[in-house]
């Protein structure tokens, strides 16, 4: 089975605070993806990477910035977080070749509060 | 650029059949997918469409008709348990690397 995990799954920063949010998986998958996820707005891609070192913008990734040094972590990372931030925020993984449609496994999320 | 539409919030009594329609617009369409996410849990992959046509799995079936733009989950023999989130999804064509747009999400909510 695949095994994604987040390092926490409540968060609570302050507004300006530097937050990181860990996801490994255990699947030598080469893609790697981070989501928000907002009620009534589904999830929205902030970043993803295909490959280590290498890192896409996503639809919103402003305030956000990425780091994949090996290929099974990828790291989110809010370099001042703002109260518009507070979120769930879901890692997810999935194979170059594809796998039907595309297939992404999800971590449990991690629910982060900025006060 | 993609969108997708589906319906927000789907109510059914345990044993009924619920359908979940999703419309959607892209450049160039690839397929589309199902995710299911309970409260509090991780969406999990539910089934895709490629081609045209009905896909079944257990009681979930999918549907795709590419002419339209349109999908749907069917879901039968409504239990408890399928009280959950359903997401869309769909990759674009264009897109080299496996990304996914997403719909909002139906919230399905059974009831005794």
């Amino acid at each position: 089975d695949v095994k994604v995990t987040q390092s926490s799954r409540y968060l609570v920063k302050r507004t300006g605070e530097k937050v990181f949010l860990e996801c490994v998986q255990d699947m030598d998958h080469e893609n790697m993806f981070w989501y928000r996820q907002d009620p009534g707005l589904g999830l929205r891609l902030i970043y993803f990477s295909y490959d280590v070192k290498m890192k896409e913008k996503g639809d919103i990734p402003e305030g956000y910035s990425v780091s994949r040094e090996k290929k099974e972590r990828f790291s989110l990372i809010l370099e001042s977080a703002s109260t518009n931030q507070t979120s769930m925020y879901l890692c997810a993984s999935s194979p170059l070749a594809g796998g039907p449609g595309d297939t992404q496994y999800f971590g449990p999320g991690t629910r982060l509060t900025v006060l | 650029g993609q969108s997708l539409e589906q319906p927000s919030e789907v109510t059914a009594v345990e044993g009924a059949i619920v359908q979940i329609n999703c419309t959607y617009q892209t450049s160039g369409f690839y397929g589309l997918s199902w995710y299911q996410q309970h409260d509090g849990g991780a969406p999990t992959f539910l089934s895709y469409n490629a081609l045209d046509g009905l896909e079944e799995t257990g009681r979930f079936s999918s549907f795709l008709s590419r002419s339209d733009s349109y999908g749907y989950l069917l879901l039968q023999e409504l239990q408890m348990k399928d009280s959950a989130s359903y997401f869309c999804a769909v990759r674009d064509r264009s897109d080299s690397w496996g990304k996914l747009q997403f719909g909002a999400g139906t919230q399905v909510v059974v009831t005794p």
